[in-house]
């Protein structure tokens, strides 16, 4: 079974702060992809990467960052967190060929006070 | 632009039969999918689409028909464990990118 694991589940963070959000795979797909979910909005991509060091931004890039060093590991940064930031992130993977869909991890609630 | 549009909410009898229809204008299409999720937790797969026509996976069924840009997801002999939100999401050809409609949040009566 594909296995998508975030760092942490429950984060609380003051304003101004640089948060990392980590998130690891295990199936050794191509493509990796932060998401932002809120009440209404559904998900929302904020970047995603197609390979190592490769990234891409989605439609609410503004205020994040991401890293790709390695191809398991894809880290979403808050440069400097704000409140309207307080949402809950996933992080999901795929392959690029052949079953596309994408794996979630088990989402990340950061708030940000 | 990219655009995704589903029902917010809908209600349904246990037992009965519902369906989730799902709009899409996007820059490129390189497959659909339908996802479940229940609150609290992460969307789970439920099916793909890539060419027209209609995918059979037990109770859940999926549709597609690509000229007209449009899908629909049918649940057969509803259960009450299949309250849930039903996302939407469209694979953008040109690059991997996979983009979420806001979800239908699906209630299920007794």
């Amino acid at each position: 079974d594909v296995k998508v694991t975030q760092s942490s589940r429950y984060l609380v963070k003051r304003t101004g702060e640089k948060v990392f959000l980590e998130c690891v795979q295990d199936m050794d797909h191509e493509n990796m992809f932060w998401y932002r979910q809120d009440p209404g909005l559904g998900l929302r991509l904020i970047y995603f990467s197609y390979d190592v060091k490769m990234k891409e931004k989605g439609d609410i890039p503004e205020g994040y960052s991401v890293s790709r060093e390695k191809k398991e590991r894809f880290s979403l940064i808050l440069e400097s967190a704000s409140t309207n930031q307080t949402s809950m992130y996933l992080c999901a993977s795929s392959l690029n060929l052949g079953r596309t869909e994408a794996f979630f991890g088990q989402g990340t609630r950061l708030t940000v006070v | 632009g990219q655009n995704i549009d589903q029902p917010t909410e809908m209600t349904a009898t246990e037992g009965a039969i519902v369906q989730i229809n799902c709009t899409y204008q996007t820059s490129g299409f390189n497959g659909l999918f339908w996802y479940q999720q229940h609150a609290g937790e992460a969307p789970t797969f439920l099916s793909y689409n890539v060419l027209d026509g209609l995918e059979e996976k037990g109770r859940f069924s999926s549709f597609l028909s690509r000229s007209k840009g449009y899908s629909y997801l049918l649940l057969k002999e509803l259960q009450m464990k299949d309250s849930a939100s039903y996302l939407c999401a469209v694979r953008v050809s040109s690059a991997s990118k996979i983009i979420f409609g806001s979800g239908t949040r699906l209630s299920i009566r007794p």
